[in-house]
C-alpha cells in the first residue's frame, strides 16, 4: 500500500532556530515528491523533487530527496513566526497519469 | 490571474442532509482534484476530473460524488451527511493532472455536520 509518513507531527521552536522536517515514502511508480505549506487554508507549493541528492533552495528553505532510502527532508533556517504552518509532503504515484498521496503533515509553531 | 475559487467557504449542515460544493479552477486548467482534510487523517484524495471525465477515485463511499462541466468548473456532492464528514474540503487544479503538474489549491470549504 502506498504511504507517506511525516515526522514529527508537531514541533515548537523559537525564532532563529533551525528545523528539519522529515518525510518517508513508499510509493509505487514514484515520479516526484512535493512539499506544500499550509498556513490558513490553501496549501501553497514549496518544492518538487525528482532527482536524488540535488538540493532545492528558496530563501531560508531547502529540501533534498534520497530515492535510495526513500525519504526527503525540508530544512528551515533562522525560523520566523511567519514560518508557523502545517508542512505537507506528498508522493506522486502512478506517473504522469497518476496522483498524489499526502502525509499527515508536520505542524510547526515558531514562538517569538 | 485568478486563483482557484471554492464556494461556499463555510457551511453547517445536519446529519442526513446533502451538500454541494463548487470549485472554479485557474483559467486554462483542465484537471480538478478534490481532497478531504481532517486533523486525524490529513489530506485524503477524493477524486480527479479531467475534461469532464472522472479519471481517478479515492477510497470514499458512494455518498461522495462529483462532476466537471465543459468550462472545467467542478462540483462535489455529499449525500446523507454523517458527523464524520465534517472536514475541510480542498479543491486543486492543474493543467494536465496531479501526476504531471504541480497542484494549485483553493482556500477550501469548511463543512460542519451537526
Amino acid at each position: 500500500e502506498d504511504k507517506v509518513v511525516q515526522s514529527p507531527l508537531s514541533l515548537v521552536v523559537h525564532e532563529g532556530d533551525t528545523v528539519t522536517l522529515n518525510c518517508s515514502y513508499e510509493v509505487t511508480n514514484f515520479r516526484s515528491l512535493l512539499w506544500y505549506k499550509q498556513e490558513k487554508k490553501a496549501p501553497t507549493f514549496l518544492f518538487m523533487l525528482t532527482s536524488s541528492g540535488i538540493e532545492k533552495k528558496s530563501g531560508r528553505l531547502s529540501s533534498i530527496l534520497d530515492k535510495k532510502e526513500l525519504f526527503s527532508i525540508l530544512n528551515i533556517t533562522a525560523t520566523q513566526t511567519g514560518d508557523s504552518a502545517i508542512y505537507l509532503c506528498a508522493g506522486n504515484y502512478g506517473g504522469s497519469q497518476g496522483n498524489l498521496i499526502f502525509g499527515k503533515g508536520t505542524k510547526l509553531s515558531v514562538k517569538p | 490571474k485568478a486563483g482557484v475559487t471554492q464556494t461556499p467557504r463555510y457551511l453547517i449542515k445536519t446529519r442526513g442532509q446533502q451538500v454541494t460544493l463548487s470549485c472554479s479552477p485557474i483559467s486554462g486548467h483542465r484537471s480538478v482534484s478534490w481532497y478531504q482534510q481532517t486533523p486525524g487523517q490529513g489530506l485524503q484524495f477524493l477524486f480527479e476530473y479531467f475534461s469532464e471525465t472522472q479519471r481517478n477515485k479515492g477510497n470514499f463511499p458512494g455518498r461522495f460524488s462529483g462532476r466537471q462541466f465543459s468550462n472545467s468548473r467542478s462540483e462535489m456532492n455529499v449525500s446523507t451527511l454523517e458527523l464524520g464528514d465534517s472536514a475541510l474540503y480542498l479543491c486543486a487544479s492543474s493543467l494536465a493532472g496531479p501526476g504531471a503538474n504541480v497542484l494549485t489549491f483553493g482556500a477550501g470549504s469548511r463543512l460542519t455536520v451537526l
